[in-house]
């Protein structure tokens, strides 16, 4: 497989379950991404991670708690979200985190996990 | 707080004509710009890239770039119905990691 991956692609939850989104990026990059997409409104950052190590905490509720165990895999745990948690979760990655060539700061993004908290 | 700022759209465009893209950012400190391509339900997927002042060419896509007033703009030639789907302007600080997305304008190409 290449790319970027996640899984899994779809998931409903309740407000009271816990679960967890993956992430996997085969290009062997450095930085890895998670981003918020809702309706009509820009990506919104959640968290950067590069080398393993958290850069980034874009003021994101306790209730999203990530994780990178190595530079290719990247989970974002959930427990007791709420509706408005619901929106499409996109996963990213890049080969360096301040690279001073566009090309190697460049992101791809993976298929996304869309997600709807009842 | 950096602002992106993009037409919502819809654009709505004939097959075969110009559909043409602007994209403005509040930061004069950016210097790396990309465009992303999303299909309805689909991740986006990069365009292209650009980072100096003027054009940069790639198949039916060109970026234009105007860091003096502060836009860049995509068009894209002779457009597809495959063309259909909300384009990402995305900016970058040098001094930044972060990108700074717009919300996106959406394309429709009538066939």
């Amino acid at each position: 497989e290449t790319g970027v991956t996640q899984t899994p692609r779809h998931l409903v939850m309740g407000m009271t379950n816990k679960k967890s989104l993956k992430c996997e990026q085969h290009l062997g990059h450095n930085a890895m991404y998670w981003y918020k997409q809702s309706a009509k409104k820009p990506l919104e950052l959640m968290f950067v991670y590069n080398f393993k190590e958290q850069t980034e905490n874009n003021s994101v509720p306790s209730r999203f708690s990530p994780e990178c165990p190595n530079s290719s895999h990247l989970f974002l745990h959930l427990h007791t979200l709420q509706p408005e948690d619901s929106a499409l979760y996109l996963c990213a990655s890049s080969q360096e985190l301040m690279y001073s060539g566009a090309a190697g700061e460049t992101q791809y993004f993976g298929p996304g996990t869309r997600l709807l908290v009842l | 707080q950096k602002e992106v700022e993009q037409n919502s759209g819809p654009l709505s465009v004939p097959e075969g004509a110009i559909a043409s893209l602007n994209c403005t950012y509040s930061d004069r400190g950016s210097q790396s710009f990309f465009w992303y391509r999303q299909y309805s339900g689909k991740s986006p997927e990069l365009i292209m890239f650009i980072y100096s002042n003027g054009d940069k060419e790639d198949g039916r896509f060109t970026a234009q770039l105007n860091k003096a007033s502060q836009y860049v703009s995509l068009l894209i030639r002779d457009s597809q119905p495959s063309d259909s789907a909300t384009y990402l302007c995305a900016v970058k600080a040098l001094s930044d990691y972060k990108l700074s997305f717009g919300a996106g304008t959406t394309v429709t190409v009538r066939a």
